[in-house]
């Protein structure tokens, strides 16, 4: 079965220090990932994502994802965290044969001002 | 632009009651989806309707969930009867089209607790 890991479940940083979240996948073939992005009482929204192309993608607010084929990987980066990036952020995957998206169970992210 | 309408957005139930959400897309939109976010894990697809025709509906649980989207717009979910392993939030979301890259736009969601 198809399946995304995020290792990372909590994850607390001070303001200004650098960010990765990881997200592995179990697919096989041409995928298509996405980091998607939940503010507190906020609707989930996109954030980055990549289907093709320069495998470094740079999404909203100066976050950006890097897909390694070899490593099955599509890891979120950010150089320096703001307070406001205190959030949920999922990883899903689609593609491999399957329409489904699969998204990973989550990392939640608390910034200290 | 309006964004993704649902209601309610918060429902307690019994289990073996039954339930319904409704949900509005974005205007034309014509992908709708319908996911369920257990506590501590990602949305997990139920289905997928393009214009009023289903998808995929590979991980809905058809003995207890349905859904429709009659007219190719508005969407209800139902669960008849609701289990306590269906306390969750129920996300819809919506895409302009149908590919694996369009961008999905959620809904806030409706969380359910079956007591």
């Amino acid at each position: 079965a198809q399946s995304v890991s995020q290792h990372n479940h909590h994850v607390i940083l001070s303001e200004a220090a650098s960010l990765e979240l990881g997200c592995n996948y179990s697919y096989g073939g041409t995928v298509n990932l996405f980091w998607y992005v939940q503010y507190p009482g906020q609707h989930l929204q996109l954030l980055l994502k990549y289907f093709s192309g320069d495998p470094l993608v740079k999404g909203i607010k100066g976050f950006e994802a890097e897909f390694i084929k070899s490593k099955f990987s599509f890891n979120l980066r950010k150089p320096s965290v703001q307070w406001s990036d205190t959030a949920e952020y999922f990883c899903a995957v689609n593609g491999g044969g399957s329409y489904i998206p699969t998204f990973g169970r989550g990392t939640s992210l608390i910034v200290h001002p | 632009e309006a964004g993704v309408a649902q209601s309610p957005r918060y429902k307690i139930i019994e289990k073996r009651q039954s339930v319904a959400f409704w949900c509005n897309p974005i205007s034309g939109h014509a992908t709708l989806y319908w996911y369920q976010q257990i506590l501590g894990q990602g949305p997990k697809l139920l289905i997928q309707f393009q214009n009023n025709g289903v998808v995929d509906d590979s991980q809905l649980p058809k003995d207890r969930f349905s859904a429709e989207r009659l007219k190719g717009v508005d969407s209800t979910l139902k669960i008849q009867p609701a289990k306590l392993e269906d306390s969750a939030v129920y996300l819809c979301a919506s895409s302009l089209g149908a590919s694996q890259t369009d961008t999905q736009y959620f809904g806030p969601g409706t969380r359910l607790t079956v007591l």
